[in-house]
C-alpha cells in the first residue's frame, strides 16, 4: 500500500493564481482531512470529510474549497492564493474519524509570492 | 473549546540522558490522546493513542501516560535516532471529525 500521497511536494504561485492540491489514500478509509502547519506551530485543520460527497469546514477554512467525489480521493482548491497562505500541507486519513488516528501524506509545501 | 499545551518548546538531551515531554489539555470529552513523531520535512507519524486516565502505551524507548489533564512521553536512554519533533494531539468524543494538535516539542539527541 502507498498510504497517503500528495501531489505536487513543492510549488511556487504568484499572489492571485488559483491551484489545486492532491491527496489519495487507497487504505479504504472514510475519513480524510488537510491541515496546515506553520513554522514552529502545530496542525491547522482547514477542511474534513467523513465520506464522499460529505464535508465539512475546520479551524481555518477561508480561501480554501474541497469537494470529495470518491473514497479515495480529497483535492484541496485554492480560489486565489495569498501570501498569507505560505505553508506546509498535508493531508490525512483514518480508518474511523478525526477523533482516531490518523495517517498523513508526505506534504506539500506551497509559497505565495 | 479544545486546546492542547506543550513543553518545553525545545529539549535537548545528551544520548543516554532519560527525559520527558508534556502535553497539558482541555476537552469537553475525551475520545483519545495521540502522540505523533515528525522528521523534519516530513508528515507526523502516528505513535500512540490513549483512551483513559492511568493508561500506558509503550514502544522502544518511548512511553506514554496519561491523566485526566496531561499526558507525559518519557523517553528512556534515548539516542539520536529519537531526534524529531512530538506532536500531541486531543480527540473529543462530541465531534468525530476534529482533533486539536499542540504545537509540538522539538527533541535533539546529542551523540
Amino acid at each position: 500500500n502507498a498510504g497517503v500521497t500528495q501531489t505536487p511536494k513543492f510549488q511556487v504561485l504568484k499572489t492571485g493564481q488559483s491551484m489545486t492540491l492532491q491527496c489519495a489514500q487507497d487504505m479504504n478509509h472514510e475519513y480524510m482531512s488537510w491541515y496546515r502547519q506553520d513554522p514552529g506551530m502545530g496542525l491547522r485543520l482547514i477542511h474534513y470529510s467523513v465520506g464522499a460527497g460529505i464535508t465539512d469546514q475546520g479551524e481555518v477554512p477561508n480561501g480554501y474549497n474541497v469537494s470529495r467525489s470518491t473514497t479515495e480521493d480529497f483535492p484541496l482548491r485554492l480560489l486565489s492564493a495569498a501570501p498569507s497562505q505560505t505553508s506546509v500541507y498535508f493531508c490525512a486519513s483514518s480508518r474511523e474519524g478525526g477523533s482516531y488516528e490518523q495517517y498523513f501524506g508526505p506534504g506539500t509545501r506551497l509559497t505565495v509570492t | 473549546e479544545d486546546q492542547v499545551t506543550q513543553s518545553p518548546e525545545a529539549l535537548r538531551l545528551q544520548e543516554g540522558e532519560s527525559s520527558s515531554l508534556n502535553c497539558s489539555y482541555t476537552v469537553s470529552g475525551l475520545r483519545g490522546l495521540f502522540w505523533y513523531r515528525q522528521d523534519p520535512g516530513k508528515g507526523p507519524e502516528f505513535l500512540f493513542t490513549l483512551y483513559s486516565a492511568g493508561e500506558e502505551k509503550e514502544k522502544e524507548r518511548l512511553k506514554a501516560t496519561l491523566t485526566k489533564k496531561e499526558s507525559f512521553l518519557h523517553i528512556t536512554a534515548p539516542k539520536p535516532e529519537d531526534s524529531a519533533t512530538y506532536l500531541c494531539a486531543v480527540g473529543p468524543n462530541t465531534n468525530a471529525g476534529k482533533s486539536t494538535f499542540g504545537d509540538g516539542t522539538t527533541l535533539t539527541v546529542k551523540p
